[in-house]
């Protein structure tokens, strides 16, 4: 079965900075989707970056960049240049490429970030 | 239009009551799901469906029954609810479930079974 870790329960960063969200996975398939999605206060779940597994190019949307290492599962998000509105709970999620659309999602990692 | 609308935000039930979630998507997408999700936890696949059929059911226990109406509308009824149901449910849509298509979600119900 697959399984998402994110060891970091919590996380801040002082507004301006960057900041690096862990995340490491557990599958046997060769072929899957990650993704990091953002949950505010206002519940809404919203999708950070995503990134396939066959790419070896790291995804990037604007200020937010992953560090995908196949070999050793692991996927971590980058925040640059912190802003108040980063302030949510981030979660990891994981995706085989089947016709399921089953996201898998880590524990999560509540961001604060201090102005 | 990316929205994924739920109704009701919060509902607070009786162990006795029925009520149903409504969630709608009018993005074009074949794909619909109910996520469950405790406080502080991360959301929990319940039901897929995909192109109007029940394609997966992760164990929910029956006194959740979903609905897919239509390509645009997601129902799920609840009926003799425990206290322990009480969570964020989430409503989400994809363009079908094969692909490698984001997922949009809904903004929730706060269900509070009493």
């Amino acid at each position: 079965a697959q399984t998402v870790t994110q060891s970091q329960p919590e996380m801040s960063v002082q507004e301006a900075e960057t900041v690096t969200l862990s995340c490491t996975y557990d599958t046997s398939e060769s072929d899957y989707y990650l993704f990091w999605y953002k949950q505010p206060p206002s519940r809404q779940m919203i999708l950070v970056i995503r990134q396939e597994a066959y790419k070896q190019q790291n995804a990037t949307e604007n200020r937010f960049s992953v560090n995908f290492q196949k070999a050793a599962k692991s996927f971590s998000l980058k925040i640059s240049d912190s802003q108040l509105g980063d302030a949510a709970m981030y979660f990891c999620a994981y995706r085989k490429t089947s016709n399921t659309g089953k996201l898998i999602f880590g524990q999560g990692t509540t961001l604060q970030v201090k102005p | 239009d990316t929205e994924v609308t739920q109704t009701p935000k919060h509902l607070v039930m009786g162990m006795t009551n029925k009520k149903s979630l409504k969630c709608e998507q009018h993005m074009g997408h074949r794909a619909m799901y109910w996520y469950k999700q405790k406080a502080k936890k991360p959301p929990e696949l319940m039901f897929v469906y995909s192109y109007e059929k029940l394609s997966i059911n992760e164990s929910v226990p029956s006194r959740f029954s979903p609905e897919c109406p239509n390509s645009s509308l997601l129902n799920l009824h609840l009926h003799a609810l425990q206290p322990e149901d009480s969570a964020l449910y989430l409503c989400a849509s994809s363009q079908e479930a094969s692909w490698n298509t984001e997922a949009f979600f809904g903004q929730g119900t706060r269900l509070t079974v009493v």
